[in-house]
């Protein structure tokens, strides 16, 4: 399984929006609805930010939102804070069901200019 | 609130194993699923294994076949990750983190640190 494609880094100014996109395959995003997303500041626990492509966890703020076209995801973070700089990773159920498994994009650092 | 705290990490030698292990409490423990997921140094997140929440079905990134295993008990709400045959790319930060129906990964611990080194 290879990992999913994100851009190395994105970048943006406070209030500003980026978009992250997360590039998979046939056998991955764009089969299954279950693409999450993952912001990990180093040295810490990651936190799950986004689930099932669409879906925001309680406590996780409503500036950031996920969607999916195909076989890409992507995430987007409007009104940009400098708490939001972090790595970003999503991550697709790959399957199938008698071999499941999970695979990870390569990460996007997010720089708050 | 969920707390995961993983354990066992360090520095070993090529071909040598290690037990890692993750304690976790806040929630009950043997009714979910849990994963096993490194990072490399520079690298993205990895996939490892994931074990089901009664232990019984178990299963593995290509890359660790063979050489590691996952496993949990639940009466000490510890899961394990058992690795062998280690080789220096194996190198990496490792979280556990615990399943929500076979979908994501809601609550991560902040991992442990394994380097292999000779």
């Amino acid at each position: 399984q290879s990992a999913l494609t994100q851009p190395a880094s994105v970048s943006g100014s406070p209030g500003q929006s980026v978009t992250i996109s997360c590039t998979g395959t046939s056998s991955d995003v764009e089969s299954y609805n279950l693409v999450s997303w993952y912001q990990h500041h180093p040295g810490k626990a990651p936190k799950l930010m986004i689930y099932e492509v669409t879906e925001r966890p309680s406590g996780v703020s409503h500036r950031f939102s996920g969607s999916k076209s195909g076989s890409t995801a992507s995430l987007t973070i409007s009104g940009l804070q400098a708490e939001d700089e972090a790595d970003y990773y999503c991550c697709s159920y790959a399957g199938p069901t008698n071999s499941p498994s999970w695979v990870f994009g390569g990460g996007t650092n997010l720089a708050v200019l | 609130q969920v707390q995961l705290v993983e354990s066992g990490g360090g520095v070993v030698q090529p071909g040598r194993s290690l037990r890692l292990s993750c304690a976790a409490s806040g929630f009950t423990f043997r009714t979910y699923g849990m994963h096993w997921v490194r990072q490399a140094p520079g690298k993205g997140l990895e996939w490892v294994a994931v074990v089901s929440y009664d232990g019984h079905a178990k299963y593995y990134a290509d890359f660790v076949k063979g050489r590691f295993t996952i496993s949990r008990d639940n009466s000490k709400n510890t899961l394990y990750l058992q690795m062998n045959s280690l080789r220096p790319d194996d190198t990496a930060v490792f979280y556990c983190a615990k399943d929500t129906d076979g979908s994501y990964f809601d609550s991560w611990g902040q991992g442990t640190l394994v380097t292999v080194s000779s």
